[in-house]
């Protein structure tokens, strides 16, 4: 199906610095949801958000709902090495029925110590 | 939280075999799973919305006679590859939701080899 745009599709930080990775569409968005998954498991939900400008913070991490209620955005703050691993962004189009998410490529985080 | 629990998490089966993937809900009624394919260093591919009750939804191209998908209550939909071939060998996910407006919870994945 759909995908949404997410970049970068991969990052290569050194401990400790922020991280930041968006994903757009060219449709409306109802519910942004952020996941990270980590080697051979399923995706973890890390953030949920459901209202255009929503700013919501989960520890070291924070996203946004964008205001056009068509990009989201994740930082991550002082990265440390478990931080690796893969994160989507996924989204609930505001025309879909079904319930069903649209998932963007994915961020492949790797920390170096 | 909610939590999805998804078995096996490996399976190795012989081409022609079928294998059968459990999802379960563990702490709330799920009216809607849904099934995930991934192939490595790629995101998820959506197979199919299974709702409890009645047939499953497949998306376009994943064929319902080798993906039979059954969601018999609301806690359990079980997934079956069929005549497995090793082209079907992939990382297969499956997620729930609980209430509507809910956001989608995962299961851990199953790892399916094809020999």
């Amino acid at each position: 199906g759909q995908q949404l745009n997410q970049s970068p599709q991969s990052m290569f930080i050194q401990e400790g610095e922020d991280v930041s990775m968006n994903c757009t569409s060219s449709s409306i968005f109802n519910t942004w949801l952020w996941y990270k998954q980590d080697p051979g498991e399923g995706p973890v939900l890390l953030i949920a958000l459901y209202k255009a400008g929503e700013l919501t913070s989960n520890g070291r991490l924070t996203a946004q709902f964008g205001i056009t209620r068509k990009d989201s955005f994740l930082n991550i703050s002082a990265s440390i090495p478990s931080d690796v691993g893969i994160y989507f962004c996924a989204g609930q189009p505001s025309n879909n029925a079904g319930n069903m998410l649209t998932f963007g490529g994915g961020t492949r985080l790797m920390v170096k110590p | 939280g909610a939590v999805v629990s998804q078995h096996p998490s490996r399976v190795i089966c012989k081409s022609g075999t079928s294998v059968k993937i459990e999802c379960r809900s563990l702490d709330f009624q799920a009216t809607t799973m849904f099934w995930y394919r991934q192939f490595p260093k790629q995101s998820l591919m959506l197979m199919a919305t299974s709702n409890e009750g009645s047939k499953a939804t497949y998306e376009q191209g994943v064929e319902k006679d080798k993906f039979l998908i059954n969601h018999a209550s609301l806690t359990l939909s079980t997934l079956t590859v069929t005549s497995a071939h090793p082209e079907d060998s992939s990382f297969y996910i499956c997620s729930a939701r609980g209430r509507r407006a809910s956001p989608l919870h995962f299961g851990n994945g199953t790892r399916l080899t094809v020999t």
